[in-house]
């Protein structure tokens, strides 16, 4: 099983703030990666996939980087609206077998 | 829009069985793989299983093989989980996602329905 490591658990950071999340593949994944944002009582919903690419609608401010093991959303400029839960997936495996990270809570400083 | 509803939650004993649904509107069913989702109370988000568009292949997490069956009937455009033998530890709110691919990500999800396991 690939093993997908988010870091920080928690961030404390104020809005219009640049903030950096991170995410470690248990072993190499191409650019097999996805990104979900999850509110209170909300089901997740999806920001990046391809490890950079937008999903649509989703503000320029979020963006997507790595590739192989190591992984990076960037909010440029928080608002209000992103602090919630977000979760880094992995969809590298064949036959299927899909992972997520535990998790980053960008909470207001 | 795309919409996915699921339906069929609540409360069970340990050992006995449920099943849940999950209709689709505002696409084809038939043209996607469906996949499973849950998440217990508090927790992260655990891959439940997957389905082919057409339904020929089927894949699940170890923590479920053997309990657990996904079906799908594209006719009525809903989705169903079969969950038997069920444990305390499957206690969790059980969303349903469309995948983009065949085990890829996921890029419309359900509102979830909570599935608790008590006795």
């Amino acid at each position: 099983e690939i093993v997908m490591t988010q870091s920080p658990a928690t961030l404390s950071v104020s809005p219009r703030e640049r903030v950096t999340l991170s995410c470690r593949a248990s072993q190499n994944i191409g650019n097999n990666l996805a990104w979900y944002q999850q509110k209170p009582g909300q089901a997740p919903s999806l920001l990046i996939y391809g490890a950079s690419t937008r999903a649509t609608g989703i503000p320029a401010r979020f963006s997507g980087s790595g590739s192989g093991t190591e992984f990076t959303l960037t909010i440029s400029s928080l608002q209000s609206e992103d602090f919630a839960l977000y979760y880094c997936q992995q969809y590298n495996n064949w036959p299927p077998s899909i992972t997520f990270g535990q998790g980053t809570r960008l909470e207001i400083k | 829009q795309v919409q996915l509803v699921e339906s069929g939650g609540g409360v069970v004993q340990p050992g006995r069985s449920l099943r849940l649904s999950c209709a689709a509107s505002g696409f084809m069913l038939g043209n996607h793989g469906m996949d499973w989702v849950r998440q217990a109370p508090g927790k992260g988000l655990e891959w439940v299983g997957i389905i082919w568009y057409d339904g020929t292949e089927k894949y699940y997490a170890d923590s479920v093989k053997g309990r657990f069956t996904i079906s799908r009937d594209n006719s009525k455009n809903t989705l169903y989980l079969h969950m038997n033998n069920l444990r305390v530890e499957d206690t969790a709110v059980y969303y349903c996602a469309r995948d983009r691919g065949n085990g890829d990500f996921f890029d419309d999800w359900g509102q979830g329905t909570l599935v608790t396991v008590s006795s």
